[in-house]
């Protein structure tokens, strides 16, 4: 079935570097996203991944894959108190076919410490 | 270019009362979701139009959930009777067609049923 995991929890201090985890299930997702989430806001689509990668980075972020262990990490250089938020991990359900669904893990609550 | 656009932004009612969620996606934009978020959970997907179609409302509880997009750009979603399970906030996507690989979301309605 179509699973996604994630820590729920995660405090750095501001300048220091933030990774957070997640683990999926479905070996035929093609595409891999985070997305931000601040208080009362909607989400924000930061950055994904396609399947036959295993690094992007894009400004401060670098995501990495590892299909073999079906984990991906974001990894956020020099965090700063505007990172604080909660940071969901999601994978593309079905893409290409009639459906192209979001699963959604159940984020991961970043605290920056100033 | 405009975002997704969401209204009302809140909505307090009691249980067995009905409300209706409206949402206009990005222009242009041909498939439309409605995902569920439950406090402390990641978002879910509730139902998916292409144009005025529905592609996929298998998560839809059709028993008391309704929505329809009739002329393939807004979208309303309803509840009629609301339960205390049905707290939650109401997320609203776009993406340009269903092959699309990016959702873009707007700002959600925070459903509070007392």
């Amino acid at each position: 079935g179509e699973d996604v995991e994630q820590s729920l929890f995660l405090s750095v201090r501001e300048g220091d570097s933030s990774v957070i985890n997640c683990t999926y299930t479905d070996s035929s997702s093609t595409y891999l996203y985070w997305y931000k989430q601040e208080p009362g806001a909607g989400l924000q689509l930061l950055t994904y991944i396609f399947s036959n990668m295993d690094m992007k980075q894009d400004q401060r972020l670098t995501v990495l894959l590892n299909k073999k262990d079906k984990h991906l990490s974001l990894r956020i250089a020099d965090t700063q108190t505007g990172d604080s938020a909660i940071y969901f991990c999601a994978e593309i359900s079905n893409y290409g076919g009639a459906t192209n669904k979001l699963i959604f893990g159940t984020g991961t609550l970043l605290a920056v410490q100033p | 270019e405009a975002g997704v656009a969401q209204s009302p932004r809140y909505k307090i009612i009691e249980k067995r009362q009905s409300v209706a969620f409206w949402c206009n996606p990005i222009s242009g934009h041909a498939t439309l979701y409605w995902y569920q978020q439950i406090l402390g959970q990641g978002p879910k997907l509730l139902i998916q139009f292409q144009n005025n179609g529905v592609v996929d409302d298998s998560q839809l509880p059709k028993d008391r959930f309704s929505a329809e997009r009739l002329k393939g750009v807004d979208s309303t979603l309803k509840i009629q009777p609301a339960k205390l399970e049905d707290s939650a906030v109401y997320l609203c996507a776009s993406s340009l067609d269903r092959g699309s690989n990016e959702q873009f979301f707007g700002p959600g309605t925070r459903l509070t049923v007392l």
